[in-house]
């Protein structure tokens, strides 16, 4: 099955502290992983793609096949990255999925206090 | 990139009566995903929708209770029918230009709410 895990719901660390987002997902065959965020009153939108290897407001995920991890990481949060985040999955429809569709972890919350 | 505006932005709704959603992009769009989030979950799929052909359903849902137009490539509604509470519910629209590494766009949403 296609699955993405997001253990936190929420996450709260101090402006300037590094953050750290876990994401975890089984999937079949070569995956296609991304990090949405949402911001308050704004609509969802890509923060990165693991295919494009970019660092995107400070923030960088590293796809790790072994440990089927695709953690977001950033070494000094600051207040403006509060917000929602979701890891998402690209569905492949030969393993089951809607050709694609992305598959969206539950998400995290992240508070950054100052 | 692909702006996509939906209308209406929220409703309150009464049990039984159904409500239209429609979806407008800014570009032509070759895919088109309905999603549902309710509250405190994530993102759940509810069809796919392209040009020219029936709309595929995620498993849990239906056509009878989810009909879904796709009349042009820039444009899709989706009907939520006979609602109940249980459909309380942001539905967001989603697109990408074509299938492959692309890029998903998402709407804003439209935040129903079922009395």
């Amino acid at each position: 099955a296609q699955r993405v895990t997001q253990p936190e719901k929420l996450l709260s660390v101090f402006k300037g502290a590094p953050v750290e987002l876990k994401c975890n997902y089984s999937y079949s065959g070569s995956p296609e992983l991304f990090w949405y965020v949402q911001y308050s009153r704004q609509r969802l939108q890509l923060l990165l793609r693991h295919i494009s290897r970019e660092s995107i407001k400070g923030f960088t995920a590293d796809l790790n096949k072994g440990e089927t991890s695709f953690h977001l990481k950033k070494p000094f949060a600051q207040e403006e990255d509060s917000a929602m985040y979701y890891c998402a999955l690209r569905a492949n429809m030969n393993y089951g999925g809607s050709q694609g569709n992305l598959i969206f972890g539950k998400g995290t919350k992240l508070s950054v206090k100052p | 990139s692909a702006v996509i505006s939906q209308k209406p932005s929220r409703d309150i709704c009464q049990r039984g009566t159904s409500l239209t959603i429609q979806c407008q992009v800014d570009s032509q769009v070759t895919m088109m995903f309905w999603y549902r989030q309710q509250p405190g979950q994530s993102l759940t799929l509810i069809a796919t929708a392209n040009q020219g052909s029936e709309a595929t359903y995620e498993s849990g849902f239906v056509i009878d209770k989810f009909p879904i137009s796709r009349p042009n490539l820039t444009f899709s509604t989706l009907t939520v029918s006979n609602m109940s509470p249980e459909d309380s519910s942001i539905y967001l629209c989603s697109v990408t230009p074509g299938v492959g590494p692309y890029e998903q766009y998402f709407g804003p949403g439209t935040r129903l709410t079922v009395t």
